[in-house]
Parts: C-alpha cells; structure tokens; sequence
C-alpha cells in the first residue's frame, strides 16, 4: 500500500512554544489529508480535513488559530500547534487519501508532550 | 451523523481460537466501514473495508467482516488467532461515495485483543 510518513515521531516541547508536525504522502498524491488526535486509551478523534490549496475544514470543538493547518502541496500537510499546553498532549496521527479506490493511508504517528 | 460502537473494550482469546470483535454502526447514509488495527505507538493499518458489493468482506492476516445492514453490524471474526494479532482494533464508518461525510472517519472506542499461548 501507499507510504505515509509523519515527522517528527516524537517531540517534547515547553508550554508557550510552537511546534510543527509535518505528514508527507512518499509515492502518491494526495488531494485531501486528515489530522486526528488520540488521548491515551482512547480513540482517534478527527481535527480537521485539508485539501490541497485550500483552507482547512475544522471539527467542532477545534481552534482553527491554535492548530494551523497547511496543505501546501499534494505531497505535504503540516499541523501547527501554537502556544501549546499541556493539554495538548498528545498523539497527533495524519492520513492521505489520493481520491481513487477509496482508502486513507495513515502515518505512523507524533508523540507530542507539552511540559 | 454517524457513530460507531464497539462492544467489549477488552477481548481476550487464546491462541487458536475464533477471534470475534463487535461494531454497531449508526448512519444517516449508506456507510462504509472499516477496520483498522494499531500497534503500540504506531499509525492506523487497514484490515479491509465494505464499501458496497459484496457484504462478507475479506481481509489481510485472515479477518474477514461481514456487513449486516438489517442489524446495523459489521463485525471482525478470524478463524484461529495467533500470537501476533494481539493488538487494538478501530472499526470506523464514513458516507458514501457524494454526501457530506464522504473521506471523514468516525472511530468506535477500539477493542483491545490479548492472545493467550
């Protein structure tokens, strides 16, 4: 299947900075990409959807000004996460999905830790 | 809107034995499902998807899920368990193929699988 990759896999960062998560399809375009958040021992909860040139769609409940979403290019998303907290810890999982023969590619994930 | 709800957060088998993990799904469309497995620390991988066609569905490492519209259910069986399925499992639902949840993934809560020697 299509390759996801997300970096960085894990981060730590003090609260007050910005850290920038970066989800890149390796061989194949993907017009739309999804980011989703899971607490530990719980499910994947969806963020927002990204398409490629245009803004991104935020669930409820989402601060579009506290998680900056870019999809710059077919190939590569990146979430923002400004001023965090660390309630925002978290595990941050992106997936692509090219359009086709419907299936989303997920990353492998970032560990993210607010301190 | 939609939901899903996997019944049994925790579900333990030993190796050899029927694997079964439940999802009910809840849909304003017709859905597509999905199971998706997930190791510790790692992305979702998925295991098969109904879509539309054919309602038993197969997938890799021998699951197969069979969709059953009149009870609203696409469970996750596999004959005999092996040590190496102990992971979490996700069943997800979206719309289909035009509406206004076509590509967004509700999850359920995730069952957890223990294989026992």
């Amino acid at each position: 299947g299509a390759v996801v990759s997300q970096h960085p896999s894990r981060v730590i960062c003090k609260s007050g900075t910005s850290v920038k998560i970066e989800c890149r399809s390796l061989d194949f375009q993907a017009t739309t990409m999804f980011w989703y958040r899971q607490f530990p021992k719980q499910s994947l909860m969806l963020m927002a959807t990204s398409n490629e040139g245009s803004k991104a769609t935020y669930e409820q409940g989402v601060e579009k000004d506290k998680f900056l979403i870019n999809h710059a290019s077919l190939t590569l998303s990146t979430l923002t996460v400004t001023s965090a907290h660390p309630e925002d810890s978290s595990f941050y999982i992106c997936s692509a999905w090219g359009g086709g023969a419907y299936e989303q590619y997920f990353g492998p994930g970032t560990r993210l830790t607010v301190t | 809107a939609q939901s899903v709800t996997q019944l049994g957060s925790h579900v333990s088998v030993s190796e050899g034995a029927l694997v079964l993990l439940r999802c009910n799904y809840s849909s304003s469309v017709p859905p597509y499902l999905f199971w998706y497995v997930q190791y510790p620390n790692q992305g979702l991988q998925l295991l098969l998807k109904y879509t539309t066609g054919a309602t038993l569905v197969k997938g890799i490492n021998g699951f197969e899920a069979e969709f059953k519209k009149s009870e609203t259910s696409f469970h996750l069986t596999k004959p005999s368990a092996h040590m190496s399925d102990a992971a979490e499992y996700f069943c997800a639902v979206s719309g289909g193929a035009g509406g206004t949840s076509y590509g967004k993934l509700t999850f359920g809560q995730g069952t957890i699988l223990t294989v026992h020697p």
